[in-house]
């Protein structure tokens, strides 16, 4: 099984602040790699995909990076509607895996 | 406008059944693999099951196998997850989703998940 290792858990960051996120599978996935939002209560929601590919509707202040084993997930200019769970996710081979995510708390 | 919505969840007793239905609309139900990604309370997302769109080909957690069946009805534009011999750590959110495109293991619409408590 691919292992997923997100890092950091969790990062008190504040309103226009610079965040990245870095995730790194135990072995190569090309650019098999999704990110993923979640707030309390609710369902996750697709960020990124293909490891760069914005989904539509996500604004362009996120981004992602990477490919193999080593990936990245940016919010430029951190937005109160940011502070949220995030997670990677390979989508290279079964079984499909997660990381452990990531709190974007309120410094 | 794509919509998931989950049913069947509910408190059951350790070693018992359960079975999840994900109704689907917005979409062309047959051409897309479908997918449940459960999540234990306070915890992270952990991955389940998925169906091709055909139905030919499935896929399980180990820590499900052998105990969890997906299926579905196309005609019904339903996913279903037979859930048997359930144990405490099986207790979690269930979310179906949905794939953006065949071949890719990742997911665009998610339903707003139906909670399963396995206790005593």
């Amino acid at each position: 099984d691919i292992q997923m290792t997100q890092s950091p858990s969790s990062v008190s960051a504040s309103v226009g602040d610079r965040v990245t996120i870095t995730c790194r599978a135990s072995q190569g996935i090309r650019s098999w790699l999704a990110w993923y939002q979640q707030k309390p209560g609710k369902a996750p929601k697709l960020l990124i995909y293909a490891a760069s590919s914005l989904q539509s509707g996500v604004p362009s202040r996120f981004s992602g990076g990477g490919s193999g084993t080593d990936f990245t997930l940016t919010i430029s200019s951190l937005q109160p509607e940011d502070f949220a769970t995030y997670y990677c996710q390979q989508a290279s081979s079964f079984p499909l895996t997660f990381g452990g995510g990531t709190k974007v708390e309120v410094k | 406008e794509v919509q998931l919505l989950e049913s069947g969840g509910g408190l059951v007793q350790p070693g018992g059944s359960l079975r999840l239905s994900c109704s689907a609309s917005g979409f062309t139900f047959s051409s897309y693999a479908m997918t449940w990604v459960r999540q234990a309370p306070g915890k992270g997302l952990e991955w389940v099951s998925s169906m091709s769109g055909s139905a030919t080909s499935t896929y399980y957690a180990g820590s499900v196998k052998g105990r969890f069946t997906i299926s579905r009805d196309n005609s019904k534009n339903t996913l279903y997850l037979q859930m048997n011999s359930l144990r405490a750590e099986d207790t979690a959110i269930y979310y179906c989703a949905k794939v953006p495109s065949n071949g890719w293991y990742f997911w665009d619409y998610w339903g707003q998940g139906t909670l399963v408590t396995v206790s005593s």
